[in-house]
């Protein structure tokens, strides 16, 4: 199995921050790699496919950038709503693996 | 607006049997997607349990390792709905179950996401 790395497990952030998540793969994954959000009590949301497409409605704010096996998440300027746990998850061999997750706090 | 709606989370004993469902709306051709069960344990992180890709592959299923065998995903086109047959139930199969559709043609990205049902396991 494909082992998925992130870093940091938690941060402490202003509102108006730039926002740095990374995730590291055990193999490289082709750019088949996506991102998603989860507020508290909420289902998963996706947010980047392709390790740097957003998905419709996503804000600008957010960005995903990287390659073979190290890929990041970038929010330029968190928002109040932006407060949730960040997963990655690599789509490019099964079975298909997410990491531990990233909670971004106040 | 393309939706899923799980349903059919319980409470069931260990060693018992459960089916899933997620209804899917909206979608110009159901077929066409790859469709994906992810599990989360209230607290923890996301588990991928399986998928079953488009009618390109026919409808190829692939299942994570802690759950081949005691778990069969199928769907009804006819319905636009898939399934999750969970038999051999154990306690460590509690947790809030979502399914998932995949982009088309983007090698198996997800994009929308169910609200997720829960299923509880014990006695």
């Amino acid at each position: 199995d494909v082992q998925m790395t992130q870093s940091p497990s938690s941060l402490s952030a202003s509102v108006g921050d730039r926002v740095t998540i990374t995730c590291r793969a055990g193999q490289g994954l082709s750019d088949s790699l996506a991102w998603f959000q989860q507020r508290p009590g909420k289902a998963p949301k996706s947010l980047i496919y392709g390790a740097s497409t957003l998905q419709s409605g996503v804000p600008s704010r957010f960005s995903g950038s990287g390659s073979g096996t190290d890929y990041t998440l970038t929010i330029s300027s968190l928002q109040p709503e932006d407060f949730a746990t960040y997963y990655c998850q690599q789509y490019r061999f099964y079975p298909l693996t997410f990491g531990q997750g990233t909670k971004v706090e106040i | 607006e393309v939706q899923l709606v799980e349903s059919g989370g319980a409470l069931v004993q260990p060693g018992g049997s459960l089916r899933l469902s997620c209804a899917a709306s909206g979608f110009i051709f159901f077929s066409d997607h790859y469709m994906d069960w992810v599990r989360q344990v209230p607290g923890k992180g996301l588990e991928w349990v399986g998928r079953s890709e488009n009618k390109a592959t026919d409808y190829a299923t692939y299942y994570a390792a802690s759950v081949n065998g005691r778990f069969t995903i199928s769907r009804d086109e006819s319905k636009d709905s898939l399934y999750l047959h969970m038999n051999s139930l154990k306690n460590e199969d509690t947790a809030v179950y979502y399914c998932a559709a995949g982009i088309v043609g983007a090698r198996g990205a997800f994009d929308v996401w169910g609200l997720g049902t829960l299923v509880t396991v014990s006695s």
